[in-house]
């Protein structure tokens, strides 16, 4: 079965500050794997997504993400943060063939001026 | 082309009545999927279906939950009796086949009283 941990549920720093969102995954088999956010009382919006092509993703608002399948990771990082990038954001694994999203627990974001 | 389109964005319901969530899908798209978040948790999958059928109803609880998807109109997941544990927010999903892209609507989300 896939799982997704999110490490550390809330994350703060400064504006200008470098972002890291950590996500490990656990999969029999390389999967495809997903970055969302969530501002408040909103849906999910997909940030970036890896589906095996170049290990390293961008996605929107500047962000991007890794994958190591040494590391079974897929950190999500910006270099700058911004005020609006407070939100929550969730990693989630879908088998490559297959529908189900597996989401972490997620991380919220606070960014402080 | 609208987005995924779910209604109503809000849902009070008394315990023991029932709810009734609507997903209308993308223009095209003929999979849908629910997805149920409960307070400070990640999205959890409940049901995977195509038009009029089921496909995989693995995250569904056993007992008051049923979904449907039928010819014409949207998707229903519908909840009798509900209790306070049901109060979470319900996403829909949706994607235009298997093992494609799934985009979110903004969810509604249901309070028991």
């Amino acid at each position: 079965a896939q799982s997704v941990t999110q490490l550390g549920s809330h994350v703060s720093v400064s504006e200008g500050a470098l972002v890291l969102l950590r996500c490990n995954y656990s999969s029999s088999v390389p999967p495809y794997l997903f970055w969302y956010v969530q501002y408040p009382n909103q849906g999910l919006q997909l940030l970036l997504k890896y589906t095996s092509a170049a290990t390293l993703v961008k996605g929107i608002n500047g962000f991007e993400a890794e994958f190591k399948k040494s590391e079974t990771s897929f950190h999500l990082t910006k270099p700058s943060a911004h005020m609006s990038d407070a939100a929550e954001y969730f990693c989630a694994v879908r088998p490559r063939y297959g529908n189900k999203l597996v989401f972490g627990a997620g991380t919220i974001l606070r960014v402080k001026s | 082309n609208a987005g995924v389109m779910q209604n109503p964005r809000h849902l009070v319901r008394r315990r023991g009545q029932e709810a009734r969530l609507r997903c209308s899908p993308m223009k095209g798209h003929s999979h849908v999927y629910w997805y149920r978040q409960l307070p400070e948790e990640g999205l959890k999958f409940m049901v995977y279906l195509q038009k009029e059928n089921i496909i995989d109803e693995s995250g569904m609880p056993k007992e008051r939950f049923s979904a449907e998807f039928p010819k014409e109109g949207p998707s229903i997941l519908r909840i009798q009796q509900v209790v306070r544990g049901d109060s979470a927010a319900y996403f829909c999903a949706s994607s235009p086949g298997p093992n494609t892209e799934a985009f979110f609507g903004q969810g509604t989300r249901l309070t028991v009283v």
